[in-house]
C-alpha cells in the first residue's frame, strides 16, 4: 500500500506564476517530510525539508507546508522558472524506522 | 568523492544472467541505502546498512537478492538468476546520520532481456 500519494502525475505552470505540487500520506508515525527534484538520466536531488514540529519552511523561492492533521503537505515554487522544469518526489520518514517512503512524484513543466 | 558514484550506468542481462551493481557513497557517510525505482513509479526501499551492517533488507524483493557493504563504505547490490520484472532503475543514496536526508547517485539502469 502507497503511505505516500502524490494524485497529480503532472502539472503545467507559466513562467513567473506559481507552481503548487501536493502531496498526502497515511502514517501518523511520520515526523519528518522532504522533496526531491528529479531531471532525466540523474538521480533525485535533495530540495527542502520540514520537520513535523513545524508548518512551514522557506528557502528562496521554494516554501514546505506540512498540514499534520490533514496528513498533508505541499510545496510551492515562486516564481516558476523553466529550469524549475522536472519530476518532483515527496518523501516520508517514521519516527520509528529508518527508510524513506516515496511518492510516485510529480511532473513539474513550467511553459517560457 | 564529491557525491554518490554509481556503475554502470546502463547493464543489458540476459534473462538467468547474474548482475552485479556497485555504489561508492560519500566519503564518511554511515548510512547507505539502496533503492529500486519503476519506470512512473518513485523508489522503493530496498536495504539498508549502517557502516558494515546490514539494518535492514525487508524491501529485498526476493532472496535472489543480495546486498553487502564489507568495510563500510563501497557497497555492491547483487541479484541473481535475473528476471525481466527486475528491469528497473537502481538508486543508491548515503547520508551522514540516521535521519539525515539522503544525497542520491544517478543509479544504474538494468534491463532484462
Amino acid at each position: 500500500d502507497q503511505q505516500v500519494k502524490q494524485n497529480s502525475p503532472s502539472l503545467s505552470v507559466q513562467e513567473g506564476r506559481i507552481s503548487i505540487l501536493n502531496c498526502d500520506y497515511t502514517n501518523s508515525m511520520f515526523d519528518y517530510f522532504l522533496w526531491y527534484k528529479k531531471y532525466p538520466a540523474e538521480g533525485p536531488t535533495f530540495l527542502i525539508s520540514i520537520s513535523s514540529i513545524k508548518d512551514k519552511n522557506e528557502d528562496g523561492r521554494f516554501t514546505v507546508f506540512l498540514n499534520k492533521s490533514a496528513k498533508h503537505l505541499s510545496l510551492h515554487i515562486v516564481p516558476s522558472q523553466p529550469g524549475d522544469s522536472a519530476v518532483y518526489f515527496c518523501a516520508a520518514l517514521s519516527n520509528t524506522g529508518n527508510q524513506f517512503y516515496f511518492g510516485t512524484g510529480t511532473s513539474l513543466t513550467v511553459i517560457p | 568523492g564529491a557525491g554518490v558514484s554509481q556503475s554502470p550506468r546502463y547493464k543489458v542481462a540476459k534473462r538467468g544472467q547474474d548482475v552485479a551493481l556497485r555504489c561508492d557513497p560519500i566519503s564518511g557517510h554511515v548510512s547507505l541505502f539502496w533503492y529500486q525505482q519503476a519506470l512512473g513509479q518513485g523508489p522503493e526501499f530496498l536495504t539498508y546498512f549502517q557502516n558494515e551492517a546490514q539494518l535492514d533488507k525487508s524491501g529485498l524483493p526476493s532472496d535472489r537478492f543480495f546486498a553487502e557493504r564489507p568495510e563500510g563504505s563501497v557497497s555492491t547490490l547483487k541479484i541473481q538468476r535475473t528476471q525481466q520484472e527486475d528491469s528497473a532503475v537502481y538508486l543508491c543514496a548515503s547520508s551522514s546520520g540516521f535521519n539525515e536526508k539522503l544525497f542520491f547517485g544517478s543509479g544504474t539502469q538494468l534491463s532484462v532481456l
